[in-house]
């Protein structure tokens, strides 16, 4: 089974559309991410979850919403997609906020034409 | 500036020799450091955590090296394999104000030629 699963594997769109990233974990961890990894293999934090309480938003466009409908699940959302979102998006859990060691799901692949 | 330099930025390698990869970082206070192996189309997966107090520590064919004094870690592969290709990323913790904050290095790129 997978620990860190996220939908879809690979996402392609034109430029002004609105999407959207589902992420759900099965290890009962308190803590979810969302991280954005760009061309140069660059992994930077978006969001941050605990028990569906955000407590970290490292300015990110608000074009991107975060949504937490319980601790097992942190879907991501972007609208008016812009070329520059253009990355693979990783989802990840950990134990307990402050727990560093992270579980990272496989990613999805956004292409914005 | 980045707070976590890896070097070399890629390098390829033998199957079977051994290579070493570089972590500096300049983060503080420092609580831990990790090294992560990130597969071809994969999430990145914790190989080894290392903690203030701790020098040395393997993973099967991977040890990892900490200096908190210089603020230098390093990943050593012995007998490389073809799937130790992958991308490693150097992770640090540091504890702020009761909320800990990881700092990402971009990664050493390995590439295992037979």
């Amino acid at each position: 089974d997978t620990a860190v699963s996220q939908t879809p594997k690979y996402l392609v769109t034109q430029m002004g559309n609105d999407k959207s990233i589902k992420c759900e974990q099965n290890l009962g961890h308190d803590t979810m991410y969302w991280y954005k990894q760009d061309s140069k293999k660059f992994l930077k934090i978006m969001f941050s979850y605990n028990n569906k309480e955000l407590i970290i938003n490292e300015t990110v466009p608000n074009r991107f919403s975060p949504k937490s409908p319980d601790k097992a699940h942190l879907n991501l959302h972007i609208n008016s997609l812009e070329l520059g979102d253009s990355a693979v998006y990783f989802c990840a859990s950990s134990q307990a906020r402050g727990s560093e060691k992270l579980f990272f799901g496989s990613g999805t692949q956004l292409s914005v034409l | 500036k980045n707070q976590v330099e890896q070097s070399p930025q890629s390098l390829i390698i033998l199957e079977g020799k051994n290579c070493t990869l570089q972590c500096n970082y300049t983060v503080s206070p420092f609580s831990n450091l990790r090294w992560y192996k990130q597969d071809t189309g994969r999430g990145p997966v914790s190989l080894t955590i290392m903690t203030f107090s701790e020098n040395t520590k393997s993973n099967g064919r991977y040890t990892a090296t900490l200096d908190a004094d210089t603020k230098q870690s390093s990943l050593h592969i012995t007998a490389s394999q073809l799937s130790d290709s992958a991308s490693y990323i150097c992770v640090v913790s540091s504890l702020r104000y009761g909320n800990n904050r990881l700092a990402f290095g971009k990664g050493n790129q390995v590439v295992v030629i037979p």
